[in-house]
C-alpha cells in the first residue's frame, strides 16, 4: 500500500516551453502533497505545499508563478513549470500524505528528472 | 526551527563490515524520525521510521536505528553491508504535532568496496 507515481520519469524540453508532471496516489487518499526539488548531490529542497482544493503553499524564494501546481483531486496534483529554462532542470520529487495519518509520514514517488536544453 | 544534521557527507565501507551512519536533531520535542535511501537516478524509499516506544526500530533490508533522547540521536546500522547498499542515505524529521513538513539532513553517500 502506499504508492505514489509520478509522469513522466524523464523529461527533456526546449528552453521556455512549459513542463507538466504529475504525481498521483495509486491506493490512497492524499488530502496533502508535497513537491520538492533535488539537485545533484544535495538533499531534497521543500518547493511547496498542497492541500486538494486549495491552493498551494509556497516556500520562500520559490516562485510561484513559474511552479505552478494544482490539486484538484485526492489522487492527483501536477506541477507545472512554465517558461523553463536550463537552470530549471533538476530532479523533483513528490510525495503524500493523508489527514488520518497520525504520524505525519510521507509516501514518496519515483521522480522526474527534468532536462531543459 | 528543527534542523537534523548528518556529519558524514561520504562513507567508505568494505562488503561485509558493519556501518553506522549519523543522525543529530535540534527540536523542542520528541519529532518523528526517518531514514531513507536513495539510489542513484531513484526516488526515496523509507528504511525505517520512530515514532514512540521502543527506541531500537528495525527497517528493511537489514536496517536497524537507535533513538537516542539524551543525544538528540538517530543513528542508523547495519551489522554487515552489501554492494547493493551504495547509495544516499537521508535522515529526517518531522513534528509531532499537526501536518508539517518534513525536515531532511544533507545526506550520507555510501560507498562499498569489494
Amino acid at each position: 500500500g502506499a504508492v505514489v507515481s509520478q509522469h513522466p520519469s524523464r523529461v527533456i524540453c526546449k528552453s521556455g516551453t512549459s513542463v507538466k508532471i504529475e504525481c498521483r496516489s495509486l491506493d490512497f487518499q492524499a488530502t496533502t502533497m508535497f513537491w520538492y526539488r533535488q539537485f545533484p548531490k544535495k538533499s531534497l529542497m521543500l518547493m511547496a505545499t498542497s492541500n486538494e482544493g486549495s491552493k498551494a503553499t509556497y516556500e520562500q524564494g520559490v516562485e510561484k508563478d513559474k511552479f505552478l501546481i494544482n490539486h484538484a483531486s485526492l489522487t492527483l496534483s501536477t506541477l507545472t513549470v512554465t517558461s523553463a529554462h536550463p537552470e530549471d532542470s533538476s530532479f523533483y520529487i513528490c510525495s503524500a500524505g493523508t489527514s488520518g495519518n497520525p504520524y505525519n509520514e510521507q509516501f514518496f514517488g519515483p521522480g522526474t528528472r527534468l532536462t531543459v536544453l | 526551527a528543527q534542523s537534523v544534521t548528518q556529519p558524514d557527507i561520504h562513507i567508505t565501507v568494505s562488503e561485509g563490515a558493519s556501518l553506522e551512519l549519523r543522525c543529530n536533531y535540534s527540536y523542542g520535542a520528541t519529532p518523528y524520525l526517518f531514514w531513507y535511501v536513495q539510489s542513484p537516478g531513484q526516488g526515496l524509499q523509507l528504511l525505517l521510521k520512530y515514532f514512540s516506544g521502543d527506541t531500537l526500530v528495525q527497517g528493511i533490508k537489514g536496517f536497524e536505528a537507535e533513538f537516542k533522547r539524551s543525544q538528540s540521536s538517530f543513528n542508523l546500522r547495519k551489522p554487515s553491508v552489501h554492494w547493493s547498499d551504495a547509495a544516499e542515505y537521508f535522515c529526517a524529521v518531522v513534528s509531532n504535532f499537526g501536518n508539517e513538513k518534513l525536515t531532511f539532513g544533507t545526506g550520507t553517500r555510501l560507498t562499498i568496496i569489494p
